[in-house]
């Protein structure tokens, strides 16, 4: 089974920071990654899928990268509508599996 | 625009069971694989089962296994999971989620809550 490592489990930050949060996998997966906003009661929003492209209608201070085992998901600059807990997710093997995700507060 | 909305959420007692069913809209539903996602309260996502859109592959987490079943009705749009021998620890939301290799899509989830 792949393992979704992600870091840090917690983030605080102040308004227009840049903020960058990883996911690692315990092996391979292509570009076979989503990453997911989740706002409290909400279900899951995507925000990037196949690693790097840009799910339509999420703003551009958004944006991914990664392929193989190291990614990463970066918000160029922090908003107050941002504060989330953001989920990674591979979809290369099943069982499909989530890192355990990062909380983002506002500093 | 694609839709999933869930059903069938509950309260129910230890070892009981419960079906949850997903009705799916706005896609071809016969040709997307689906998914069972949960997340217990205050806890992060946790995949539960998949089903490939004819049926012919069901795969299940290990700490469900013997006790869901995943199904599909492509006449009707529908997806299900039926629970059995719940546990305490099976509290969560359940979310109906269309993904394989594509673009995933997410229902608003289903409370299943199992107490005493």
């Amino acid at each position: 089974d792949i393992q979704m490592t992600q870091s840090p489990s917690s983030l605080s930050a102040s308004v227009g920071d840049r903020v960058t949060i990883t996911c690692q996998a315990s092996q391979d997966i292509s570009n076979y990654l989503n990453w997911y906003q989740q706002k409290p009661g909400k279900a899951p929003k995507l925000l990037i899928y196949d690693a790097s492209n840009l799910e339509t209608g999420v703003p551009s201070r958004f944006s991914g990268s990664g392929s193989g085992t190291n990614f990463t998901v970066t918000i160029s600059s922090l908003q107050p509508e941002d504060i989330a807990t953001y989920f990674c997710q591979q979809f290369d093997n099943l069982p499909y599996s989530f890192g355990q995700g990062t909380k983002l507060e506002i500093k | 625009e694609v839709q999933l909305v869930e059903s069938g959420g509950g309260l129910v007692q230890p070892g009981g069971s419960l079906r949850l069913s997903c009705t799916a809209s706005g896609f071809t539903f016969s040709t997307y694989s689906m998914n069972w996602v949960r997340q217990a309260p205050g806890e992060g996502l946790e995949w539960v089962s998949y089903i490939s859109s004819a049926s012919t592959s069901k795969h299940y987490a290990d700490f469900v296994k013997g006790r869901f079943t995943i199904s599909r009705d492509n006449a009707k749009n529908s997806l299900y999971l039926q629970m059995t021998s719940l546990r305490a620890e099976d509290t969560a939301v359940f979310y109906c989620v269309r993904g394989g290799y594509d673009t995933w899509r997410w229902g608003q989830g289903t409370l299943v809550t199992v107490s005493s």
